[in-house]
């Protein structure tokens, strides 16, 4: 079965400092992993996906197969950084989501 | 960008009663849509999956009997609880996508939610 755990439900940086948000994952094949972000009022969006190893809004996230991890990261914080992080799992091949139990970020100006 | 509505947005029901909550993609056909559940401050747990014209397929402990879904075209599907109690008030969301292109996960399009309160 699979699980996606983000140990930490609040996590506080200030301005300018850097953010990392964890994320561990289990599952018994090859999985596909994704950050979602949920800002204030809004509905939840994609943030970035590993299959593209892409930086979006200065995130980044590596694939670590090894410590089955997939932890955000940006260097410099900024206040518009502060939402809701989720992130999710998906099956190879199939295309529904499994997802964390959130991390909820806030960035101190 | 592919947008996905849902009405209501709010609901207020007595116990008992039924309800049904519409999820819409708006500018895409949606081949594949999802509905989760998300109780305060708790993760988004996928309740069932339904492709267009298909039965939906329930993830374990979701009864489907309480949770009837309906895909009839690649625009709507509707999620109706059945008999409602103050035990099934949460936030409702759906999602949607274009379905799956070689093997690799399609992006999926998250309504803004639907809020349920059984009385």
């Amino acid at each position: 079965a699979q699980r996606v755990t983000q140990p930490e439900k609040l996590l506080s940086v200030f301005k300018g400092a850097p953010v990392e948000l964890k994320c561990n994952y289990s599952y018994s094949g090859s999985p596909e992993l994704f950050w979602y972000v949920q800002y204030s009022r809004q509905r939840l969006q994609l943030l970035l996906r590993h299959i593209s190893r892409e930086s979006i809004k200065g995130f980044t996230a590596d694939l670590n197969k090894g410590e089955t991890s997939f932890h955000l990261k940006k260097p410099f914080a900024q206040e518009e950084d502060s939402a809701m992080y989720y992130c999710a799992l998906s099956g190879t091949g199939a295309n529904n989501l499994f997802f964390g139990t959130g991390t909820r970020l806030t960035v101190i100006p | 960008g592919a947008v996905v509505s849902q009405h209501p947005s709010r609901v207020i029901c007595k116990s008992g009663t039924s309800v049904k909550i519409e999820c819409r993609s708006l500018d895409f056909q949606a081949t594949t849509m999802f509905w989760y559940r998300q109780f305060p401050k708790q993760s988004l747990m996928l309740m069932a999956t339904s492709n267009e014209g298909s039965k939906a397929t329930y993830e374990q402990g979701v009864e489907k009997d309480k949770f009837l879904i309906n895909h009839a075209s690649l625009t709507l599907s509707t999620l109706t609880v059945t008999s409602a109690h103050p035990e099934d008030s949460s936030f409702y969301i759906c999602s949607a996508t274009g379905g799956t292109s070689g093997g690799l996960y399609n992006e999926q399009f998250f309504g803004p939610g639907t809020r349920l309160t059984v009385l």
